[in-house]
């Protein structure tokens, strides 16, 4: 089954405390991408690979970094969250190109609260 | 710089109404269009997608119409039902794979 798994689903953790969340696709897509999902803003891009050892910033960067050493994976780092960084995240992938292959396949989301 | 702009929720109606939920959009060019939807609990799941003007995406009883000179792509349905409860996210490519969202509208359908 086509799918992209996040672990985990729940988080709280305290401020300055570095975490990760995973991310692994098994469509063999080469875009993987992170969103923070906040009330009222809709999604926002955080961070995006368009391949293995490639990441660019999105909209939103501050705060987070990313690591593309396999295709298939691509976690999200908080090295000292703050509660500001407390939202539902998600992470999604897609084959590269425009158009139709645009479509996204989203993961289920991590929501991350941080005290 | 591009956006997406949507009818605000949360949007209650009863089984069988029409639904409409209004998007709008500014792009430079003319981007893909795409309409996801958010079950309660899970991720985005694409509904579905336009590709260029007049363009009709449907799936599911939904349907929306690529209109470039209203720069809109609102999405409707002729008869809710309970199970379409969920959350609408409009949203157009950026260009490069990136989606710009729009903030979502809530809708619940009661029997």
């Amino acid at each position: 089954e086509a799918q992209v798994t996040q672990n985990p689903r729940y988080l709280i953790t305290v401020t300055g405390k570095k975490l990760t969340v995973t991310c692994s696709q098994n469509m063999n897509h080469e875009y993987m991408s992170w969103y923070r999902q906040d009330p009222g803003l809709g999604l926002r891009q955080i961070y995006y690979s368009m391949n293995v050892e490639v990441t660019d910033k999105g909209d939103v960067p501050e705060g987070y970094k990313v690591s593309r050493k396999e295709k298939r994976n691509f976690p999200l780092i908080l090295e000292s969250p703050s509660p500001n960084q407390t939202s539902l995240y998600f992470c999604a992938s897609s084959l590269l190109g425009t158009g139709t292959n645009t479509e996204a396949f989203f993961g289920q989301g991590t929501r991350l609260t941080v005290v | 710089g591009n956006s997406v702009t949507q009818m605000e929720g949360p949007v209650t109606l009863s089984e069988e109404a029409f639904l409409t939920i209004n998007c709008t959009y500014t792009a430079t060019g003319y981007p893909s269009l795409f309409w996801y939807v958010q079950y309660p609990g899970e991720g985005l799941q694409l509904l579905l997608k336009a590709t260029k003007a007049d363009d009709k995406g449907s799936n599911k009883g939904f349907e929306a119409t690529y209109r470039k000179e209203t720069t809109s792509f609102h999405l409707e349905k002729g008869s809710v039902q309970v199970s379409d409860s969920a959350v609408y996210f409009c949203a157009l490519e950026g260009g490069y794979n990136k989606l710009i969202f729009g903030a979502g509208t809530r809708l619940a359908v009661h029997p």
